[in-house]
């Protein structure tokens, strides 16, 4: 199947501080991504869809100004966690289609600590 | 109600047994449905991903879709203490959106 990367796949900073999470699609171009957050021992819950060159869909509750996503390119998003704070601790994940209809593959997570 | 129903378990299997792992939906409309197995502290990896109504079968693993019934299954043949995971359902129309199940985990003793 098709390889996408998340980097980092831990991170831990301090209250107040930015976080980027990137994902990438390694051999196909991810023309649709998406953001989950998964607490644990929960489902996944989406965060955002993302197309290429435009502005990501949030879901309802999910503040876009807090979690800032950008997908400038076919095969690159970007998640930031801006002003994190120890509730934003969680598992992250991305995923990412190449067209409609076809299956999504899942980046390996990311797991945020918030201190 | 969810969209998406799935018993969390925790499911507990001995080595060789055969598995069964269902969701149910209430969405009609619904038309690709999705299993995928996720290890601890990893994402999801995409086992089975069909199409309308009917069988799968992947090596050990058999994915059925009974669109009539809202009723999706997964079944894993001579289970593995490796296939000890947490599996989840997931579908989707014709569009971004897709709705997953809360997961079953999974775990195979040898």
């Amino acid at each position: 199947g098709a390889v996408v990367s998340q980097h980092p796949s831990r991170v831990i900073c301090k209250s107040g501080t930015s976080v980027k999470i990137e994902c990438r699609s390694l051999d196909f171009q991810a023309t649709t991504m998406f953001w989950y957050r998964q607490f644990p021992k929960q489902s996944l819950m989406l965060m955002a869809t993302s197309n290429e060159g435009s502005k990501a869909t949030y879901e309802q509750g999910v503040e876009k100004d807090k979690f800032l996503i950008n997908h400038a390119s076919l095969t690159l998003s970007t998640l930031t966690v801006t002003s994190a704070h120890p509730e934003d601790s969680s598992f992250y994940i991305c995923s990412a289609r190449d067209g409609w209809n076809t299956e999504a593959f899942f980046g390996q997570g990311t797991r945020l600590t918030v201190v | 109600q969810k969209e998406v129903e799935q018993d969390p378990g925790p499911l507990s299997v001995p080595e060789g047994a055969i598995v069964s792992l269902n969701c149910t939906y209430s969405n009609s409309a619904f038309q690709y449905f999705m299993w995928y197995r996720q290890y601890s502290r990893k994402g999801p990896e995409l086992l089975m991903y069909t199409y309308s109504s009917g069988n799968k079968e992947d090596g050990r693993f058999t994915a059925q879709v009974d669109k009539s019934s809202k009723y999706i299954s997964l079944f894993i043949r001579d289970s593995q203490p490796s296939d000890s995971a947490t599996y989840l359902c997931a579908m989707n129309v014709n569009n971004n959106d897709m709705r997953f199940g809360a997961g079953t985990r999974l775990t195979v003793k040898p």
